[in-house]
Order: C-alpha cells, then structure tokens, then sequence
C-alpha cells in the first residue's frame, strides 16, 4: 500500500498568512494526487485534483504543486472560512489511501 | 444540481448487519464509478470501496472484504454498501461519492453529507 505522511498535523495561523501543508508518498504516484477541505460536521469538498488542477469554484488563493513523491498545498492568503483540516489523496493505485490530516487553526 | 444522499445508517449491535443506500441525482449515474469513504469519531477519512459503472469491477479495501460488499442500481440511481459482522472499529460516518477521470488521475466529487453507522451493544 502507498503510505501517505502529511504534515504538519496542526498549524496555527492568521488571516493573511500564507500556508503550505506537504504530503509525500511512499512511492512515485506521478501526478495522481488531491486535496480535500473539511469542516466540523461537513463533508469533505474537493479543492485541488491530479496535483495542480483548482477545482471549479475554488478560489485562487488555494494552489497544488508536486509531482512523484512530494507535494504541496499552497493557501496564499489565508481567509477566516479555510480554517478547516486538509487531507491529501493518492489515487495512483488502490487502495486509495489519505493522509492523515493538517488541521489549520487561528 | 449534483447531490448524492445517504441513508441507512443507525445504531446496530455487534455482530449485525446493516445496508447503506446512496441516492444520485442531478448526473447521469450510469456514466460514474462510484466509491465509499469512511471516517471514525474524530479520526481520518478511509477509501472503503470503488464500483465501475456497470458493477463489472468492484476494488475495496483489504481490511473490510469479505464483510463488505458495494453494489449499484443504475435504473434507480443508487449505490449500496452491504455490512455484515459488524465490529465496533467500524463505527463511523460514512460517505459516498463519484469519482471523476481526467489527466490521467481520478477523484472525489462530489461528496454525500454521510450517514453515521455506530456498533455497540
């Protein structure tokens, strides 16, 4: 299975800092990578897929680079509404397999 | 507008049985692989099961086969997710989901608001 290591796990930030979570993974996944926003309670919604793609309707602060093994999630000004936790997801091969979460605190 | 609906989830005993339906709407249904994601009181999210859109080809998690079973209806428009001997360990929310294809990757989107399967007795 393909290890997916996220990190940090917590950030505490402020509005208007820029925030960068990495993932990597245990092996090349190419570009098969997405990231996902979740809020308490919510479901988790798409933000960024095949590791650089913005998902319709996501706004441009967010940003996704990377390919292999190591990528990155780029928020470039951090608004009230991102604090949330990100999760990466590999796709390259099942089981599709996530990290383990960034939680984004004030 | 595209939304999927969970239902069937509850409170069951271990040891038991429970069936999860996922209702689609707003897409054509039989045009997508559909999937299953699960995730644990204040845990992770984990990749349960994938079907293709005919139900020719079905991909789970290793840990849960044997247990689970996913299977769809096109003429109904909905996706299913058999549990049997259930554990505690597998308490959690559970989410549906349609996979996109494109760039030579696949993904998540949208997801279903989930529906919370606990096991206890």
């Amino acid at each position: 299975d393909i290890q997916m290591t996220q990190s940090p796990s917590s950030l505490s930030a402020s509005v208007g800092d820029r925030v960068t979570i990495t993932c990597r993974a245990s092996q090349s996944i190419r570009s098969s990578l997405n990231w996902y926003q979740q809020k308490p309670g919510q479901a988790p919604k798409l933000l960024i897929y095949a590791a650089s793609s913005l998902q319709s309707g996501v706004p441009s602060r967010f940003s996704g680079s990377g390919s292999g093994t190591d990528f990155t999630l780029t928020i470039s000004s951090l608004q009230p509404e991102d604090f949330a936790t990100y999760y990466c997801q590999q796709t390259y091969s099942t089981p599709w397999t996530f990290g383990r979460g960034t939680k984004v605190e004030i | 507008e595209v939304q999927l609906v969970e239902s069937g989830g509850g409170l069951v005993q271990p040891g038991g049985s429970l069936r999860l339906s996922c209702a689609a709407s707003g897409f054509t249904f039989s045009n997508y692989w559909m999937g299953w994601v699960r995730q644990a009181p204040g845990k992770g999210l984990e990749w349960v099961a994938n079907i293709k859109q005919d139900g020719s080809e079905k991909k789970f998690v290793d840990s849960l086969k044997g247990r689970f079973t996913i299977s769809r209806d096109n003429a109904k428009n909905s996706l299913y997710l058999q549990m049997n001997s259930l554990r505690a360990e597998d308490t959690a929310v559970y989410y549906c989901a349609r996979i996109q294809y494109g760039s030579g990757s696949f993904w998540f989107d949208p997801w279903g608001q989930g529906t919370l399967v606990a096991v206890s007795s």
